[in-house]
């Protein structure tokens, strides 16, 4: 079953603008992961931030973390036409009710940058 | 490094006939791997955990018998679709996670095979 909500479902800015989307979850979680998609291609791990930390930043990326509100957001600064792509978060339910770290994937967001 | 190979990358096959996926971990070693199941302009949802030298764990509702998963070894987990049938045509995907580093949380994804049944 999916955890995750995203919106929006689908964004489209021009280059050098920012993008925004936001996922919301249903349980506690032991992390929450970021990932992109190539149309037709297999995920690109992004970003991981713990249920303890509430931001993070790697170089254009920045991942907040709200536990009370159980919801997080991913931003994209000056954006690239090399950005058009999915972006789904996931989290990890790890020691708290899986011992396996199983990902339950959000709906995604469809980001189109045009140049 | 962390690198996912699937093969085929893509396969078209007759209904009622079975088809192979393989997943393999090419520079790491993987204990535990997952097998996904993609719809077009949708979200990943998880078939089962794959482990090592045991049996599968199958998400509610996934058939057991219909998808046969053997780990066969540290970096092989293979994916068979038995009676394939149109309803069974997706996107497939696989990912590991590397047993060398224990606080390793991320996942990392095959690049997908696209399964048509005609």
């Amino acid at each position: 079953s999916q955890q995750g909500e995203e919106d929006p479902q689908a964004l489209s800015i021009q280059e050098g603008e920012n993008a925004t989307m936001n996922c919301s979850y249903k349980t506690s979680i032991n992390n929450l992961q970021w990932y992109r998609q190539n149309s037709g291609r297999g995920l690109v791990h992004l970003i991981l931030i713990r249920s303890n930390e509430r931001e993070k930043h790697s170089g254009r990326l920045r991942v907040t973390l709200d536990t009370s509100k159980k919801s997080s957001s991913l931003l994209i600064t000056a954006s690239r036409a090399a950005d058009t792509a999915s972006y789904f978060c996931a989290t990890d339910l790890r020691y708290i009710t899986d011992s396996w770290g199983k990902l339950q994937f959000g709906a995604g967001t469809q980001v189109v940058v045009t140049p | 490094g962390a690198v996912v190979s699937q093969h085929p990358s893509w396969v078209i096959c007759k209904s009622g006939t079975s088809v192979k996926i393989e997943c393999r971990s090419l520079d790491f070693q993987a204990t535990t791997m997952f097998w996904y199941r993609q719809f077009p302009k949708q979200s990943l949802m998880l078939m089962a955990t794959s482990n090592e030298g045991s049996k599968a764990t199958y998400e509610q509702g996934v058939e057991k018998d219909k998808f046969l998963i053997n780990h066969a070894s540290l970096t092989l987990s293979t994916l068979t679709v038995t009676s394939a049938h149109p309803e069974d045509s997706s996107f497939y995907i696989c990912s590991a996670r590397e047993d060398r580093r224990v606080q390793a949380y991320e996942q990392y994804f095959g690049p997908g095979t696209r399964l048509t049944v005609t």
